[in-house]
């Protein structure tokens, strides 16, 4: 049974920094894109970034580059979100998503960025 | 980008009967290797989002088949047969055929 689980979340003050966590079960992780989404208070849902199995391709939106880096260890079936330069509108649940596609979804993860 | 849009935004269906959902891409959503990257995504209350349908009409794992995906191009739709109580929630249609990956603004299916 695939399980991600999600860790890392909290509040920030803006500017500030977070490291989102995702640890992968239940699938050959090193064998799929993985992918961060969000999801602001009673808003809709919003791609943040995707990563390639070998790291070899990365994609942000745009409201995040230069900010947020994704990576993983394949060796330890992590997803990582690195979040620098918060601001109040990166509050929001972060999901971490086997593939392209969502196949699966991790439990979410509350951050909120306020002072 | 794409953009994705939704109708309607909200839905009141009554129980046993069925309901539809439509979402209209700015863009074919056709790649080059043939496939069309329009999926659904239910909501439940207090849940994370669960892939329903990919390629516009293959269900996913464990999904009921009363849920059915239809379309092409730009046009898509996500029928439900018969709505059941379990069914509540928000339906969001989503394309990966390029980046950036977009949402619909998401519908909201309630039982009347």
């Amino acid at each position: 049974e695939v399980h991600l689980v999600q860790s890392g979340g909290g509040l920030v003050q803006p500017g500030g920094s977070l490291t989102l966590s995702c640890a992968a079960s239940g699938f050959t992780f090193s064998a799929y894109w993985m992918t961060w989404v969000r999801q602001a208070p009673g808003k809709g849902l919003e791609w943040v970034a995707n990563i390639k199995q070998d790291e070899s391709e990365k994609y942000y939106v745009d409201s995040v580059k230069g900010r947020f880096t994704i990576s993983r260890d394949n060796a330890k079936n992590s997803l990582y979100l690195q979040m620098n330069s918060l601001r109040a509108e990166d509050t929001a649940v972060y999901y971490c998503v086997r593939s392209v596609t969502a196949e699966y979804w991790g439990q979410g993860i509350l951050v909120t960025v306020s002072s | 980008d794409v953009v994705m849009t939704q109708s309607p935004l909200s839905s009141p269906v009554t129980l046993g009967q069925p309901a539809s959902i439509s979402c209209r891409s700015s863009q074919s959503l056709l790649q080059s290797d043939g496939n069309t990257y329009l999926s659904w995504l239910q909501q439940r209350p207090g849940q994370p989002p669960r892939l329903l349908i990919y390629k516009i009409s293959n269900r996913f794992s464990g999904v009921p088949d009363r849920f059915s995906g239809s379309g092409a191009g730009t046009d898509f739709t996500l029928k439900i047969s018969r709505v059941e109580a379990e069914d509540v929630g928000v339906y969001y249609c989503m394309q990966v055929t390029q980046f950036p990956v977009t949402f619909g603004q998401g519908t909201k299916l309630e039982i009347k």
